[in-house]
């Protein structure tokens, strides 16, 4: 199980964290996805901190024990998506978080 | 570059089964493994399980066990989602994507599948 909160609000222009906590997570990788309303997921973070080709450098990941963070710096109005994070327990079933939905004020 | 297409929407009655496409494009289908994510209207993404086109062999949801089969073809590149015994709780966006280790770079368009009476 990875838990999330549901909901995260900034002001455009302010840092975003989103965390992700769970018990598989200091053994296996996280991914972060970013999606907007009618549109299918986009991955925004793969294994914990890479950033596929193409997304911001203002979304970072980072990883500290059983809790993975999304960090978004320099918030803009696009910004505004639901994340879920994701990962896989020993026996390869995948794991969603609950989703959290970024507000920007 | 990687595409993912999925069949069109589908309207079932309770009991009934369906049947979901995902033709894909642009990489070797056999070296990636493919998953099927499901999102019921306005709640979260939930895993359904995946398969390896290379081997056949398949990881399902324990929710969905005995009720879910996935199959890939690979002389046309297309995977496929069975679902049967439709409950009106299975009222969902479907999407396939193609798997690196065990993240998915790559998604399908969705499709949905209504399921009422």
């Amino acid at each position: 199980e990875l838990t999330q909160p549901p909901s995260v609000s900034v002001s455009p222009g302010q840092t975003a964290r989103i965390t992700c906590s769970g018990d598989v997570l200091p053994n296996q990788y996280a991914y972060w996805y970013q999606q907007k309303p009618g549109q299918a997921p986009v991955l925004v973070i793969h294994k914990d901190s890479e950033r596929p080709s193409g997304i911001p450098e203002r979304l970072s990941g980072s990883t500290s024990g059983t809790t993975v963070t999304l960090t978004i710096s320099e918030v803009q109005a696009e910004d505004e998506a639901d994340y879920y994070c994701q990962s896989a327990d020993s026996s390869g079933t995948m794991l969603f978080g609950g989703g959290t939905k970024l507000t920007v004020l | 570059q990687v595409q993912l297409v999925q069949s069109g929407p589908e309207v079932k009655k309770p009991g009934a089964s369906v049947k979901v496409s995902c033709k894909a494009s642009g990489y070797t289908f056999t070296e990636s493994g493919l998953t099927w994510v499901r999102q019921a209207p306005g709640q979260g993404l939930e895993w359904m399980g995946w398969i390896s086109p290379s081997r056949g062999n398949t990881n399902y949801a324990q929710k969905f066990q005995g009720r879910v089969t996935m199959t890939t073809d690979t002389s046309t590149a297309t995977a496929y989602m069975e679902l049967r015994s439709l409950k009106s709780d299975d009222t969902a966006v479907y999407y396939c994507a193609r798997l690196e280790l065990v993240g998915a770079p790559d998604w399908g368009q969705g499709t949905l599948v209504t399921v009422s009476s």
